[in-house]
């Protein structure tokens, strides 16, 4: 199947910074990309969907400002999580979307776990 | 989105055959069930998808009976890297909700 990258895969920051992470679809081109979090034994919450050339949009709950994501080309998009709290730590998975189809043509890169201190 | 219902959790040995149902009572007609599996610190991986009747791939087979309010995936001869959280999803889209999985453990 299709390739989707992260980085970093692990990311450990001070409160009130600002982290970004990138996800690439390494061997083809994504339209449409997703933004998971993961908290512990939990499962995956999509937070938003990133639409290349176009605003990011965000499920209920999610705060925009807090959390921006850009998609300025077919096979990156970055999430960057501003001013991050330790209530931010959490494992992040991105996916992509392979053109328009079926569900099946969706690959989700490996994660990346961000610890906020 | 359907809303799907798992068991939490299921056990098994090496070499058997493991059978995880999903309920879907709300499916509607333009659904599909696709299945993911998701080892610990790692993103989801795509298992298998269909529409109805039965399907089946290198890996596992999925079974749809005919009302469709239901489906099994079954893992023919599981060993102990099987081990992981298998999540059932329902819905037209390319939008997916995660529901809670099924975390199978296969034990030697």
């Amino acid at each position: 199947g299709a390739v989707v990258s992260q980085h970093p895969s692990r990311v450990i920051c001070k409160s009130g910074t600002s982290v970004k992470i990138e996800c690439r679809s390494l061997d083809f081109q994504a339209t449409t990309m997703f933004w998971y979090r993961q908290f512990p034994k939990k499962s995956l919450m999509l937070m938003a969907t990133s639409n290349e050339g176009s605003k990011a949009t965000y499920e209920q709950g999610v705060e925009k400002d807090k959390f921006l994501i850009n998609h300025a080309s077919l096979t990156l998009s970055t999430l960057t999580v501003t001013s991050a709290h330790p209530e931010d730590s959490s494992f992040y998975i991105c996916s992509a979307r392979l053109g328009a189809g079926s569900i099946d043509e969706q690959f989700f890169g490996p994660g990346t776990r961000l610890t906020v201190l | 989105l359907a809303k799907t219902t798992q068991p939490i959790s299921m056990d098994s040995y090496e070499g058997q055959e493991v059978n995880i149902t999903c309920s879907h009572n709300n499916i509607a007609t333009n659904d599909y069930i696709t299945w993911y599996q998701q080892f610990p610190s790692q993103g989801p991986r795509f298992i298998i998808q269909g529409y109805k009747t039965k399907v089946t791939n290198e890996v596992a087979s999925l079974f749809i009976p005919a009302d469709r309010k239901s489906s099994t995936l079954s893992l023919p001869r599981v060993s102990l890297s099987d081990t992981a959280v298998y999540y059932c999803l329902v819905g037209d889209d390319y939008k997916l909700s995660f529901g809670a999985g099924t975390t199978v453990t296969v034990r030697a």
